[in-house]
């Protein structure tokens, strides 16, 4: 079925660095892509999502491609702030739709 | 704020207990997910209904159960409670049966087994 998977966290950056997490998935045609976002103590909240191959889905900085050649849906951010420390997930719809089905979730932390 | 209310907050109960969560959606999603979150397992899905329909399982124990009421709000009953189920338990609404859309998501209930 479908599925996706996330690079390991967690990821520490200073303030003003580059952030790329990876995302890389398995599907049955082409679904709609998420990345969803965790601050501390909250649910979770959509950041950004794409619906068909080659969109890019954007958000407060934060960038994704969905790339259908090489399966992918990197997140993207070109200055991360000390605000941005969250979990950060990838999702797309379970084969058949019937849920979002999550990759393992990747911490980021920004230092000052 | 989402839109998506969850009570209660915090639960702690004891091990061999039952307990019922509660979900009220976004006004007219029509759609309920239940996901369970654990450190070791990640975000599970459980169930879905829609409009009052089982419309799918997840990873749902046969311990737990769930309905979605006509006013559209969802309960999920955890029953003989061991210390593995301590998690933090998510409910997402959205307006579609498909989950092709955004879902979007309460704050959670922390569930503490003693």
């Amino acid at each position: 079925g479908n599925s996706v998977t996330q690079m390991e966290g967690p990821v520490t950056l200073s303030e003003e660095a580059f952030l790329t997490i990876n995302c890389t998935y398995t599907a049955t045609g082409y679904p709609s892509l998420f990345w969803y976002v965790q601050y501390p103590g909250e649910g979770l909240q959509l950041l950004l999502k794409a619906t068909k191959a080659d969109d890019k889905g954007s958000n407060k900085g934060f960038e994704a491609t969905y790339r259908k050649e090489t399966t992918s849906f990197h997140l993207e951010k070109g200055s991360v702030q000390v605000s941005d420390s969250a979990v950060y997930f990838c999702a797309l719809p379970m084969t058949g739709r019937r849920a979002l089905t999550f990759g393992s979730g990747t911490r980021l932390q920004v230092q000052p | 704020d989402s839109g998506v209310t969850q009570t209660p907050k915090h639960l702690i109960t004891a091990t061999g207990q039952r307990v019922t969560l509660r979900c009220s959606p976004r006004s007219g999603d029509l759609s309920v997910y239940w996901y369970q979150q654990s450190l070791d397992q990640g975000l599970q899905f459980l169930i879905q209904y829609y409009n009052g329909e089982e419309r799918a399982k997840g990873n749902i124990l046969e311990r737990f159960s769930a309905q979605q009421f006509p006013d559209l709000h969802s309960e999920l009953n955890l029953s003989s409670l061991e210390l593995g189920d301590s998690a933090l338990y998510f409910c997402a609404s959205s307006p579609d049966r498909d989950s092709n859309t955004e879902a979007f998501f309460g704050q959670g209930t922390r569930l503490t087994v003693v």
